[in-house]
């Protein structure tokens, strides 16, 4: 089993639409989850933090579920800009390097 | 806003020969990370740096490579003797303990191209 998983996509969306991805891990004893985003041969930028109670940044929902090692992340009233591959990325259980998903890719067409 | 720099964006060589690689972490950060993606593949971890020493490496980091802080403000990825499959993209990446989760923030990279 793959570490981090996620479905490839692409996502293709009209603007304004509503997406989901998902992402599951395989080690239980994982600490910290993020998404990233990463647009083409660019750096992974952060996108948010995912903690176990849910967050929210504007128009981006992250959900975390320990027992199911599933992690989510909607996007509401997406934009042209918001098209990009989204990383999800996690921790290790006893150190601070990443572990990267291999991206799920979203196009937003107008 | 503060942000994680690197040179050169660009490097091509020969295989064989000797690359450096650096980067200049955000001022206040203390945890240092190399990691690279090898075109369409993802990003995968090579090591991280901490109070001057290494805290872990992958397998990848083997003895082909090393790193070091030379000063106060740089952070160098070094790789003694290039391979073709050395090609990658390397991101340079830094956090500090005292931020929430201990988020990394990413250079903008360096494109190694080995001939």
């Amino acid at each position: 089993r793959k570490e981090v998983e996620q479905d490839p996509g692409p996502f293709n969306v009209p603007e304004g639409a509503t997406v989901a991805f998902n992402c599951t891990y395989s080690n239980s004893a994982s600490q910290s989850f993020f998404w990233y985003r990463q647009d083409c041969r660019k750096e992974p930028k952060l996108l948010m933090s995912v903690y176990s109670s849910g967050n929210e940044d504007g128009r981006f929902t992250a959900q975390l579920n320990r027992a199911s090692q599933y992690i989510s992340l909607l996007i509401r009233d997406s934009k042209l800009s918001d098209s990009a591959t989204y990383l999800c990325v996690v921790a290790g259980d006893s150190s601070y390097k990443l572990i990267f998903g291999s991206g799920t890719r979203l196009l937003v067409r107008p | 806003e503060p942000e994680v720099t690197q040179t050169p964006s660009h490097q091509v060589t020969q295989m064989g020969q000797e690359v450096i690689l650096r980067c200049v972490p955000i001022s206040n950060h203390l945890y240092f990370y190399w990691y690279r993606q090898i075109l369409g593949q993802k990003v995968e971890f090579l090591v991280s740096f901490y109070n001057n020493e290494i805290s872990e490496k992958s397998e990848i980091f083997d003895d082909q490579f090393s790193v070091e802080r030379p000063d106060g403000s740089n952070f160098t990825l070094k790789i003694r003797s290039t391979k073709l499959e050395d090609s990658a993209m390397y991101f340079c990446a830094s956090s500090s303990p005292g931020l929430l989760n201990n988020e990394q923030f990413f250079g903008p990279g360096t494109r190694l191209t080995v001939l």
